[in-house]
């Protein structure tokens, strides 16, 4: 089983700054790999797949970048309705695995 | 637009069983997988189980092998997960997924219900 190892666990940010999220894979993944934004008693949402590209909809601010077992998302500037945890999962092997997340809070 | 209701949850003791349903609409049903995914009270999310658009293959995680069924009913236009011999452990918030792939299974989760909760207690 491939373990994704997120970090930090928890960003503390102002709206307008730019937020920085890390997966680290335990084997490598390609590009396989997917970010998803959950928050609380809502359905999650897929951001970015195969590391770099943007899901429907999902605005430019949003940016995805890594190969292999490193990967980030990058959140450029801050908007009130980014405040929420980000999961990295990857679909490289069976069985599909998510990271522990990263909660982004206001500060 | 896609849409997933997730129904069938509740409390249940430890070594019974309980049948979700996910009711689909918004999109054709039978050319998309679908993917079970749960999140234990103040954990992250774990994937259960998937199954092909066709019913052809389905794919579990280990721990519910052997327990836990994936089935559809692409009539209408549901999804299933037969869950056996509950564990304490099974406790969550269940959603049902779709596969980000028509006609073929990409292991992405492009959209997700609301989930329904699932509580195993003695």
């Amino acid at each position: 089983e491939i373990v994704l190892t997120q970090s930090p666990a928890t960003l503390s940010l102002s709206p307008g700054e730019r937020a920085t999220l890390s997966c680290r894979a335990s084997q490598s993944v390609g590009s396989y790999l997917a970010w998803y934004q959950h928050k609380p008693g809502q359905a999650p949402r897929l951001l970015i797949y195969d590391a770099s590209n943007r899901a429907t909809g999902i605005p430019a601010r949003f940016g995805g970048s890594g190969s292999g077992t490193d990967f980030t998302l990058t959140i450029s500037s801050l908007e009130p309705e980014d405040f929420a945890i980000y999961y990295c999962q990857q679909r490289n092997n069976w069985p599909l695995t998510f990271g522990g997340g990263t909660k982004v809070e206001i500060k | 637009q896609v849409q997933l209701v997730e129904s069938g949850g509740g409390v249940v003791q430890p070594g019974r069983s309980l049948k979700l349903s996910c009711a689909a609409s918004g999109f054709t049903f039978s050319t998309y997988g679908m993917h079970w995914v749960r999140q234990a009270p103040g954990k992250g999310l774990e994937w259960v189980a998937v199954i092909w658009y066709d019913r052809s293959n389905k794919y579990y995680e280990d721990s519910v092998t052997g327990r836990f069924t994936i089935s559809r009913d692409n009539s209408k236009n549901t999804l299933y997960l037969q869950m056996n011999s509950l564990r304490v452990e099974d406790t969550g918030i269940y959603y049902c997924a779709r596969d980000a792939g028509s006609l073929r299974i990409i292991r992405y989760f492009d959209s997700w219900g609301q989930g329904t909760p699932v509580t195993v207690s003695s």
